[in-house]
Protein backbone atom coordinates (compact mmCIF):
# COMPACT_ATOMS: atom_id res chain seq x y z
CA UNK A 1 0.00 0.00 0.00
CA UNK A 2 1.52 3.38 -0.77
CA UNK A 3 1.55 5.88 1.58
CA UNK A 4 0.74 9.14 0.39
CA UNK A 5 0.31 11.82 2.61
CA UNK A 6 -1.39 15.28 2.32
CA UNK A 7 -0.76 18.25 3.93
CA UNK A 8 -2.05 20.17 5.65
CA UNK A 9 -5.02 18.47 6.79
CA UNK A 10 -7.05 22.26 6.29
CA UNK A 11 -6.90 25.48 5.94
CA UNK A 12 -8.73 28.83 5.42
CA UNK A 13 -8.54 31.49 3.12
CA UNK A 14 -9.86 34.64 2.30
CA UNK A 15 -11.37 35.20 -0.99
CA UNK A 16 -9.29 36.61 -3.79
CA UNK A 17 -6.21 35.13 -2.18
CA UNK A 18 -4.48 32.11 -3.19
CA UNK A 19 -3.51 29.35 -1.72
CA UNK A 20 -1.43 25.90 -2.07
CA UNK A 21 -1.22 22.55 -0.86
CA UNK A 22 0.88 19.51 -1.08
CA UNK A 23 0.65 15.50 -1.75
CA UNK A 24 3.81 13.43 -1.27
CA UNK A 25 4.52 9.93 -1.88
CA UNK A 26 7.07 7.13 -2.67
CA UNK A 27 8.93 7.75 -5.60
CA UNK A 28 9.68 4.43 -6.02
CA UNK A 29 6.66 1.88 -8.63
CA UNK A 30 5.26 5.47 -9.60
CA UNK A 31 2.74 5.45 -12.15
CA UNK A 32 0.83 8.58 -11.76
CA UNK A 33 -0.41 10.93 -9.61
CA UNK A 34 -3.86 11.94 -9.75
CA UNK A 35 -5.97 15.43 -8.17
CA UNK A 36 -9.35 15.12 -7.59
CA UNK A 37 -11.90 17.96 -6.12
CA UNK A 38 -14.46 16.39 -3.31
CA UNK A 39 -17.40 18.52 -2.97
CA UNK A 40 -19.74 17.79 0.40
CA UNK A 41 -22.39 15.33 -0.62
CA UNK A 42 -20.80 14.79 -3.69
CA UNK A 43 -18.45 12.05 -5.56
CA UNK A 44 -15.15 13.08 -6.12
CA UNK A 45 -14.21 14.30 -9.35
CA UNK A 46 -10.23 14.17 -11.31
CA UNK A 47 -8.50 17.23 -11.69
CA UNK A 48 -5.76 15.93 -13.33
CA UNK A 49 -3.75 13.18 -14.00
CA UNK A 50 -0.01 14.03 -14.52
CA UNK A 51 2.96 10.95 -15.41
CA UNK A 52 6.10 12.80 -16.18
CA UNK A 53 8.87 14.59 -13.49
CA UNK A 54 7.95 18.39 -14.25
CA UNK A 55 4.22 17.75 -15.28
CA UNK A 56 2.84 21.06 -15.10
CA UNK A 57 -1.54 21.08 -15.63
CA UNK A 58 -4.14 23.89 -15.37
CA UNK A 59 -7.72 23.84 -14.93
CA UNK A 60 -8.87 27.62 -15.02
CA UNK A 61 -7.48 29.06 -11.55
CA UNK A 62 -6.20 25.57 -10.28
CA UNK A 63 -2.74 24.02 -11.45
CA UNK A 64 -0.65 21.41 -10.48
CA UNK A 65 2.84 20.12 -10.24
CA UNK A 66 4.94 16.80 -10.11
CA UNK A 67 8.40 16.17 -9.02
CA UNK A 68 8.39 12.41 -8.93
CA UNK A 69 12.68 12.63 -8.16
CA UNK A 70 11.62 13.75 -4.76
CA UNK A 71 8.11 12.38 -4.99
CA UNK A 72 5.69 15.62 -4.36
CA UNK A 73 3.19 17.43 -6.04
CA UNK A 74 1.83 21.18 -5.84
CA UNK A 75 -2.26 22.16 -6.01
CA UNK A 76 -2.11 25.99 -6.60
CA UNK A 77 -5.30 27.71 -6.16
CA UNK A 78 -5.34 31.34 -7.48
CA UNK A 79 -7.83 34.29 -6.80
CA UNK A 80 -9.59 31.28 -4.58
CA UNK A 81 -13.28 32.09 -4.62
CA UNK A 82 -15.87 30.64 -2.41
CA UNK A 83 -16.77 27.84 -5.09
CA UNK A 84 -13.06 26.30 -4.41
CA UNK A 85 -14.21 25.19 -0.90
CA UNK A 86 -13.90 21.59 -1.00
CA UNK A 87 -11.59 18.97 0.07
CA UNK A 88 -8.83 17.66 -2.66
CA UNK A 89 -7.77 14.86 -2.64
CA UNK A 90 -4.67 13.08 -4.30
CA UNK A 91 -3.70 9.55 -5.39
CA UNK A 92 -1.05 7.67 -6.69
CA UNK A 93 -1.30 4.78 -9.11
CA UNK A 94 0.72 1.39 -8.77
CA UNK A 95 -1.59 -1.32 -9.69
CA UNK A 96 -4.20 0.18 -7.55
CA UNK A 97 -5.23 3.86 -6.79
CA UNK A 98 -4.16 4.78 -3.41
CA UNK A 99 -5.52 8.10 -1.62
CA UNK A 100 -4.22 10.61 0.74
CA UNK A 101 -6.48 11.69 3.43
CA UNK A 102 -7.25 15.19 1.57
CA UNK A 103 -6.96 18.85 2.23
CA UNK A 104 -10.06 19.96 3.25
CA UNK A 105 -10.23 24.10 1.52
CA UNK A 106 -12.62 26.90 3.39
CA UNK A 107 -12.81 30.26 1.29
CA UNK A 108 -13.97 32.62 3.59
CA UNK A 109 -16.08 35.42 1.19
CA UNK B 1 -25.09 9.32 -19.36
CA UNK B 2 -24.95 7.11 -15.94
CA UNK B 3 -21.40 6.71 -15.11
CA UNK B 4 -20.93 4.80 -12.66
CA UNK B 5 -23.90 3.48 -10.31
CA UNK B 6 -24.16 2.35 -7.12
CA UNK B 7 -27.13 0.49 -5.70
CA UNK B 8 -28.56 1.22 -2.27
CA UNK B 9 -27.99 4.86 -1.52
CA UNK B 10 -28.72 4.18 2.06
CA UNK B 11 -28.71 0.79 4.33
CA UNK B 12 -29.34 0.11 7.99
CA UNK B 13 -27.80 -3.30 9.06
CA UNK B 14 -27.84 -5.25 12.13
CA UNK B 15 -24.65 -6.61 13.44
CA UNK B 16 -24.49 -9.81 11.97
CA UNK B 17 -26.77 -9.70 9.03
CA UNK B 18 -24.96 -9.75 5.40
CA UNK B 19 -25.70 -7.49 2.08
CA UNK B 20 -24.48 -6.56 -1.23
CA UNK B 21 -23.51 -3.42 -2.35
CA UNK B 22 -23.76 -2.98 -6.36
CA UNK B 23 -21.81 -1.31 -8.59
CA UNK B 24 -22.04 -0.75 -12.19
CA UNK B 25 -20.08 1.04 -15.13
CA UNK B 26 -21.21 2.44 -18.27
CA UNK B 27 -17.73 3.67 -20.21
CA UNK B 28 -16.44 -0.22 -20.84
CA UNK B 29 -13.48 0.62 -18.06
CA UNK B 30 -11.35 -2.17 -16.89
CA UNK B 31 -10.28 -0.90 -13.68
CA UNK B 32 -13.25 -1.21 -11.09
CA UNK B 33 -12.45 -0.31 -7.31
CA UNK B 34 -14.39 0.14 -3.57
CA UNK B 35 -13.04 2.51 -1.04
CA UNK B 36 -14.72 3.31 2.25
CA UNK B 37 -15.04 6.90 3.27
CA UNK B 38 -14.48 7.49 7.22
CA UNK B 39 -14.27 10.98 8.55
CA UNK B 40 -10.84 12.15 8.88
CA UNK B 41 -9.44 9.23 6.75
CA UNK B 42 -9.53 9.92 3.36
CA UNK B 43 -10.72 6.97 1.29
CA UNK B 44 -9.73 3.62 1.81
CA UNK B 45 -9.16 1.38 -0.70
CA UNK B 46 -10.72 -2.06 0.11
CA UNK B 47 -10.77 -4.39 -3.15
CA UNK B 48 -9.76 -3.28 -6.72
CA UNK B 49 -9.82 -5.57 -9.88
CA UNK B 50 -7.46 -4.25 -12.57
CA UNK B 51 -9.05 -5.75 -15.12
CA UNK B 52 -11.52 -8.24 -15.71
CA UNK B 53 -11.71 -12.00 -14.18
CA UNK B 54 -9.21 -10.20 -11.89
CA UNK B 55 -9.23 -9.19 -8.11
CA UNK B 56 -7.16 -8.12 -5.20
CA UNK B 57 -7.25 -6.85 -1.86
CA UNK B 58 -6.78 -3.02 -0.90
CA UNK B 59 -6.17 -1.48 2.34
CA UNK B 60 -8.53 -2.71 4.39
CA UNK B 61 -10.38 -5.95 2.94
CA UNK B 62 -10.78 -7.81 6.35
CA UNK B 63 -14.83 -8.51 6.24
CA UNK B 64 -15.21 -8.00 2.87
CA UNK B 65 -15.76 -9.74 -0.56
CA UNK B 66 -15.96 -8.97 -3.81
CA UNK B 67 -16.83 -10.15 -6.97
CA UNK B 68 -16.20 -8.82 -10.91
CA UNK B 69 -19.17 -10.52 -12.53
CA UNK B 70 -18.53 -9.10 -16.03
CA UNK B 71 -16.42 -6.06 -17.18
CA UNK B 72 -19.26 -3.71 -16.32
CA UNK B 73 -20.35 -4.68 -12.70
CA UNK B 74 -18.42 -4.91 -9.53
CA UNK B 75 -19.67 -6.09 -6.17
CA UNK B 76 -18.92 -5.71 -2.52
CA UNK B 77 -20.32 -7.94 -0.09
CA UNK B 78 -20.23 -7.97 3.50
CA UNK B 79 -20.73 -11.56 5.43
CA UNK B 80 -21.43 -11.04 8.84
CA UNK B 81 -21.82 -6.72 9.44
CA UNK B 82 -20.20 -5.09 12.28
CA UNK B 83 -20.37 -1.62 13.73
CA UNK B 84 -16.87 -0.77 12.68
CA UNK B 85 -18.15 -1.47 8.59
CA UNK B 86 -20.62 1.82 9.05
CA UNK B 87 -19.07 4.09 6.72
CA UNK B 88 -19.52 5.66 3.47
CA UNK B 89 -18.81 2.94 0.64
CA UNK B 90 -17.53 4.52 -3.26
CA UNK B 91 -17.17 2.52 -6.18
CA UNK B 92 -14.95 3.55 -8.97
CA UNK B 93 -14.18 2.99 -12.56
CA UNK B 94 -11.26 3.81 -14.65
CA UNK B 95 -10.06 3.11 -18.28
CA UNK B 96 -6.98 1.32 -17.00
CA UNK B 97 -5.61 0.69 -13.57
CA UNK B 98 -2.61 3.22 -14.24
CA UNK B 99 -2.77 6.90 -15.98
CA UNK B 100 -6.03 7.01 -16.14
CA UNK B 101 -8.77 9.56 -14.23
CA UNK B 102 -11.43 7.24 -12.07
CA UNK B 103 -14.89 7.90 -12.02
CA UNK B 104 -16.93 8.01 -8.64
CA UNK B 105 -20.46 6.59 -8.10
CA UNK B 106 -23.09 8.64 -5.89
CA UNK B 107 -21.87 6.61 -2.66
CA UNK B 108 -23.57 4.35 -0.32
CA UNK B 109 -23.72 5.00 3.42
CA UNK B 110 -23.78 2.26 5.52
CA UNK B 111 -25.09 2.16 9.18
CA UNK B 112 -24.75 -1.10 11.45
CA UNK B 113 -26.37 -1.19 14.48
Amino acid sequence: ILNVEQSPQSLHVQEGDSTNFTCSFPSSNFYALHWYRWETAKSPEALFVMTLNGDEKKKGRISATLNTKEGYSYLYIKGSQPEDSATYLCAVNDYKLSFGAGTTVTVRA
Amino acid sequence: NAGVTQTPKFQVLKTGQSMTLQCAQDMNHNSMYWYRQDPGMGLRLIYYSASEGTTDKGEVPNGYNVSRLNKREFSLRLESAAPSQTSVYFCASSEEYRNTEAFFGQGTRLTVV
